[in-house]
């Protein structure tokens, strides 16, 4: 059971572009929602996160927009560069003891091209 | 600052083989949390160590088993490996829930031939 669910698999972006990764989750007892760079080789590390009771947050280059009706939320990666080119993982989990595990979508290879 | 080690990065082994993989959490992080992650998939959720003992577990078989060490450390192992074990498994840890964020080491590479 696929409880969260990422597009597009793939994706390409000039550089300078936008880059924009969507998410979809099922368990509205979720109410952390992280996004993981992956470059290969090596293992996701924690880019930036969000929890369901703010509809946006951005970090530098790095936005995360987040519709709770929806169950949907996205990563922006504003003035797209080579060195973003890694995959890229959404996540969500619970917060209470004892039930915290990521739930990882399937990934999105991103690859900025000058 | 030493992140999270993972013990060895490759490894091969044979079909109804045992492997034992290990992890040394970052300095001052208490739980270990254990995730396969197939060729081209998001990791999967094994089971996480707190105080040294399995506080939760994903859906796998009894075949994967674990431990965490007074010192934080933790080891996955696997009895009667099948050719769907090949993956990577990557180890995180953290201090406190997972709001405060998980650190990944660089896994460890199985393949079963």
């Amino acid at each position: 059971q696929q409880q969260v669910k990422q597009s597009p698999q793939s994706l390409i972006v000039q550089k300078g572009g936008i880059s924009i990764i969507n998410c979809a989750y099922e368990n509205t007892a979720f109410d952390y929602f992280p996004w993981y760079q992956q470059f290969p080789g090596k293992g996701p590390a924690l880019l930036i996160a969000i929890r369901p009771d703010v509809s946006e947050k951005k970090e530098g280059r790095f936005t995360i927009s987040f519709n709770k009706s929806a169950k949907q939320f996205s990563l922006h990666i504003m003035d797209s560069q080579p060195g973003d080119s890694a995959t890229y993982f959404c996540a969500a989990s619970r917060t209470n003891f004892g039930n915290e595990k990521l739930t990882f979508g399937t990934g999105t290879r991103l690859t900025i091209i000058p | 600052d030493a992140g999270v080690t993972q013990s060895p990065t490759h490894l091969i082994k044979t079909r109804g083989q045992q492997v034992t993989l290990r992890c040394s959490p970052k300095s001052g992080h208490d739980t270990v949390s254990w995730y396969q992650q197939a060729l081209g998939q998001g990791p999967q959720f094994i089971f996480q160590y707190y105080e040294e003992e399995e506080r939760q577990r994903g859906n796998f078989p009894d075949r994967f088993s674990g431990h965490q060490f007074p010192n934080y450390s933790s080891e996955l192992n696997v009895n009667a490996l099948l050719l769907g074990d090949s993956a990577l498994y990557l180890c995180a840890s953290s201090l406190g829930g997972v709001t405060y964020g998980y650190t990944f080491g660089s896994g460890t590479r199985l393949t079963v031939v």
